[in-house]
């Protein structure tokens, strides 16, 4: 079964340090999300796109956030500098036109 | 965003015993989902119901779309040692964004 594949499977970083999170989405997939789990909270929404834009974002998705669809297959997060609260794992979902969204196994971020 | 209530937020049960947790939102949602997150894992898709009053079974897992579109739950049914993990429930309303609940640990005892 096709799956959301996400690397690395462990960053770490020190603050102030730009991270790039990669994913590569189901290949017929059009719609592509970011979310975050803080250790032991929710999994809590941070992106979505489509149509190479984005389409929401919530209230964590500040300017330190990007993301980005450089080719047909990759899309990436970005934290331009990063702060201890970043630390998190991250995941990758897509998911196409009216079906659920599927999510990788995530990124764990720790921030020094 | 919209606030979803899970409960219970844990539970320890018998191998053999069912389970049942449900959600609950101050407004509503066209589609409910239920995932299950292992540790160090993503959340992996259980069942989505995408009308209201609508029951879905998958396997010994059944859940419903609550008729007002704002709750939902989801039961398991003699739960074995590998139903042990976290269940999420998830609202969506529209295209593109999914709010979860804080989910239920559920750990069983052999």
């Amino acid at each position: 079964e096709p799956e959301v594949t996400q690397t690395p499977s462990h960053q770490v970083t020190q603050m102030g340090q730009e991270v790039i999170l990669r994913c590569v989405p189901i290949s017929n997939h059009l719609y592509f999300y970011w979310y975050r789990q803080i250790l032991g909270q929710k999994v809590e929404f941070l992106v979505s796109f489509y149509n190479n834009e984005i389409s929401e974002k919530s209230e964590i998705f500040d300017d330190q956030f990007s993301v980005e669809r450089p080719d047909g297959s990759n899309f990436t997060l970005k934290i331009r500098s990063t702060k201890l609260e970043d630390s998190a794992m991250y995941f990758c979902a897509s998911r196409s036109y009216n079906s659920p969204l599927h999510f990788g196994n995530g990124t764990r971020l720790t921030v020094t | 965003g919209q606030q979803l209530n899970q409960s219970p937020q844990s539970m320890f049960i018998q191998e053999g015993e069912d389970v049942s947790m449900n959600c609950t939102s101050s407004s509503i949602f066209n589609t409910w989902l239920w995932y299950k997150q292992d540790p160090g894992e993503g959340p992996v898709l259980l069942i989505a119901l995408y009308k209201a009053g609508e029951l879905t079974s998958n396997g010994r897992l059944t859940a419903q779309f609550g008729i007002t579109r704002k709750d939902s739950f989801l039961n398991i049914s003699a739960s074995i040692p590998s139903d042990v993990g976290i269940y999420f429930c998830a609202g969506q309303l529209n295209d593109y964004k999914l709010s979860f609940g804080a989910g239920t640990t559920v750990t069983v005892r052999a």
